[in-house]
């Protein structure tokens, strides 16, 4: 079985500080794993993916993750946030070769000026 | 330009309507998703397909019904809308073994 847990629902930076987003995840099969971002009103737009290659994984807009399989985490983090940022986030697991899909969540980023 | 499109992006119509919320994509990918979302929630997949001729209902029970006649084309459709069907509808379509999925704007729709 797979799940996925966001464990903030909400985070508050400042602009200019670092940003993490904590994601734990449980999964039978070799998971793959996604950070998708929404923007109000808009449709989910992919920010990076791990799929069994290097497990430090960088994305758009500065954002990177690291999978950490001891852990079982897949946080997402950005060294210095933007005012831009401000979203939702969701993190994702998928069945690799298969076709269950579970989303997190997901944890509002508020950015502070 | 490869993308996945959604129409109309935004409706309001009256309790007991017909409407089908269309979605396309020009990936040529054989999996595709309908969710549903209400405001700052997450989102709960409401029907999938695998390709042509195959629809599944996913986890979250909705009235709403799917067809996929073409590899492009899923068009969600609900025959008598109510109040409770005001949400978010995205579509998103997958390819390959990693499941890796692309959305579509979505649908506003509201239902009075």
């Amino acid at each position: 079985a797979q799940s996925v847990t966001q464990l903030d629902s909400h985070v508050s930076v400042s602009e200019g500080t670092p940003v993490l987003l904590r994601c734990n995840y449980s999964s039978s099969y070799s998971p793959s794993l996604f950070w998708y971002v929404q923007h109000p009103n808009k449709g989910l737009q992919l920010l990076l993916k791990y799929t069994s290659a290097a497990t430090l994984v960088k994305g758009i807009n500065g954002f990177e993750a690291e999978f950490k399989k001891s852990e079982t985490s897949f946080h997402l983090t950005k060294p210095s946030a933007h005012m831009s940022d401000a979203a939702e986030y969701f993190c994702v697991v998928s069945e690799t070769g298969g076709f269950k899909t579970i989303f997190g969540a997901g944890t509002r980023l508020f950015v502070k000026a | 330009e490869a993308d996945i499109y959604q129409t109309p992006r935004y409706l309001v119509i009256g309790t007991g309507k017909k409407i089908t919320l269309e979605c396309s994509q020009t990936m040529g990918h054989d999996k595709m998703y309908w969710y549903q979302q209400d405001p700052g929630m997450e989102l709960h997949l409401i029907h999938y397909s695998y390709g042509v001729n195959s629809t599944e209902k996913g986890d979250l029970s909705s009235e709403s019904t799917v067809s996929r006649i073409r590899t492009e084309h899923f068009p969600l459709t609900l025959e008598s809308a109510r109040p409770s069907h005001t949400s978010q509808y995205l579509c998103a379509s997958s390819e390959g073994r990693h499941n890796e999925q692309f959305f579509g704007p979505g649908t506003r729709l509201t239902v009075l």
